[in-house]
């Protein structure tokens, strides 16, 4: 089945630092890729996607790129800040196994993100 | 402009007790999903559903079940609470069931069964 592999954490950084968050994927279809956003105390949100290989997403200074070569979509951010102290997800969206049923989320672990002032 | 609404925001159980966990949004979004979020595990789906009186179950559906009876609307029941089932519970709405759609997610239910 579908699966996401995110790079283990927490990730501490110092505010300005680049930001490195790696992920990768197995699926059997042709999945959308997606980075969501946990604030604390609330719940996920979108922060970029990216539907077909060489795509890239960005959003608030973050990027990432689809690359189908490598089953990868790497997070990045060339300036981090203390607001983007988070937890940050990868997920896939791929059709379920019956015609009727749509498509599902399947997430990686997350990544803590703390950036220091 | 309340998007994905989820009640209780916090809930205790004992064991063998059962519980609805609500979830209601108003964006009339055809696509609803239920998610369990585990430390160091992410989130996992329970159930979904595409469209009202359509539900199938996902990665962990055993121990809950799910209706739609309306667009809006698309509880969680608990059936006979267990101690593996402490999480924190999360709704979650789409425009449509495509693979490229953004998914709305509520605030979270933080569920403790003793």
């Amino acid at each position: 089945g579908d699966s996401v592999t995110q790079m283990e954490g927490p990730v501490t950084l110092s505010e300005e630092a680049f930001l490195t968050i790696n992920c990768t994927y197995t699926a059997t279809g042709y999945p959308s890729l997606f980075w969501y956003v946990q604030y604390p105390g609330e719940g996920l949100q979108l922060l970029l996607k990216a539907t077909k290989a060489d795509d890239k997403g960005s959003n608030k200074g973050f990027e990432a790129t689809y690359r189908k070569e490598t089953t990868s979509f790497h997070l990045e951010k060339g300036s981090v800040q203390v607001s983007d102290s988070a937890v940050y997800f990868c997920a896939l969206s791929d059709w379920a196994p019956k015609e009727t049923s749509g498509s599902r989320l399947t997430f990686g672990e997350g990544t803590q993100l703390t950036v220091n002032p | 402009n309340a998007g994905v609404t989820q009640t209780p925001k916090f809930q205790v159980l004992k064991t063998g007790q059962s519980m609805t966990l609500q979830c209601a949004q108003d964006m009339n979004h055809e696509y609803m999903s239920w998610y369990r979020q585990d430390p160091g595990m992410g989130l996992r789906l329970i159930h979904y559903s595409v469209g009202a009186g359509i539900t199938d179950q996902g990665e962990v559906p055993n121990g809950y079940n799910v209706s739609r009876s309306t667009t809006e609307d698309f509880p969680l029941r608990l059936l006979s609470a267990a101690p593996s089932q402490t999480s924190v519970y999360f709704c979650a709405s789409s425009y449509s069931s495509y693979t490229d759609t953004e998914a709305f997610f509520g605030q979270g239910t933080r569920l403790t069964v003793v």
